[in-house]
């Protein structure tokens, strides 16, 4: 059975303070990695999908790397404004449609 | 309208009361999704929908009931809910269930609450 899990379950940074949000994964055969942004009471914001150990992609002060074991989410100099829930998710297997959440990472930034 | 939307936002019902979701994505995608989010709990995927065809039903109990009528569109009707069924219900849409590279976008979801 996948599994997922990401680590810290809340973070609470000063603005300009940088730090990374880890996922580990356990799958047979990832097809693919996610993460995604979810404000309180919203829908999952899609960010971005890492396919293959050793990618990375950057979006403003996001940055999301992958390795065999785990994914890590790279926040620089962030601001109040990045305050949010982010989901790490896998597609693996047979599937290309199947997604396995973990439980997210509550990041807090206080100004 | 863009991307993917849901209504009602917010949906207060008794045990006794039908009623229903919708979801309608405008990104000319061909798979519909539904999950639920409790607190605390990881995404669940309940219903999977490709070309209008049903092709997923993850275990979910029958007082939940999915419609698809176009590749835009897609219900889910509820009836005789329990309060443990209150929840956030998301709707997600993707090119095609089958396809490489198959990200899913996600509606702000109908916050679900069983009296």
């Amino acid at each position: 059975e996948d599994q997922v899990t990401q680590s810290p379950e809340a973070l609470r940074l000063q603005e300009g303070e940088s730090s990374s949000l880890n996922c580990s994964y356990t799958v047979s055969g990832l097809r693919g990695l996610f993460w995604y942004r979810q404000d309180p009471g919203k829908g999952p914001e899609f960010l971005f999908t890492l396919y293959s150990a050793g990618e990375e992609k950057e979006k403003e002060r996001l940055k999301a790397t992958l390795t065999k074991k785990e994914s890590f989410l790279h926040i620089t100099a962030p601001k109040p404004e990045d305050s949010a829930t982010y989901l790490c998710a896998v597609q693996a297997g047979d599937s290309n449609y199947k997604l396995t959440f973990g439980k997210g990472t509550l990041l807090t930034v206080n100004p | 309208e863009t991307g993917v939307t849901q209504t009602p936002r917010h949906l207060v019902m008794g045990m006794t009361n039908k009623k229903s979701l919708k979801c309608e994505q405008h990104l000319g995608h061909n798979a519909m999704y539904w999950y639920k989010q409790s607190a605390k709990k990881p995404l669940e995927l309940m219903f999977v929908y490709n070309f209008k065809e049903q092709t997923e039903n993850n275990s979910v109990p029958s007082r939940f009931s999915p419609e698809c009528p176009n590749s835009s569109h897609l219900f889910l009707h509820l009836h005789t809910l329990q309060p443990e069924d209150s929840a956030l219900y998301l709707c997600a849409s993707s090119q095609d269930r089958d396809r490489d590279y198959n990200e899913q976008f996600f509606g702000p979801g109908t916050r679900l609450t069983v009296l």
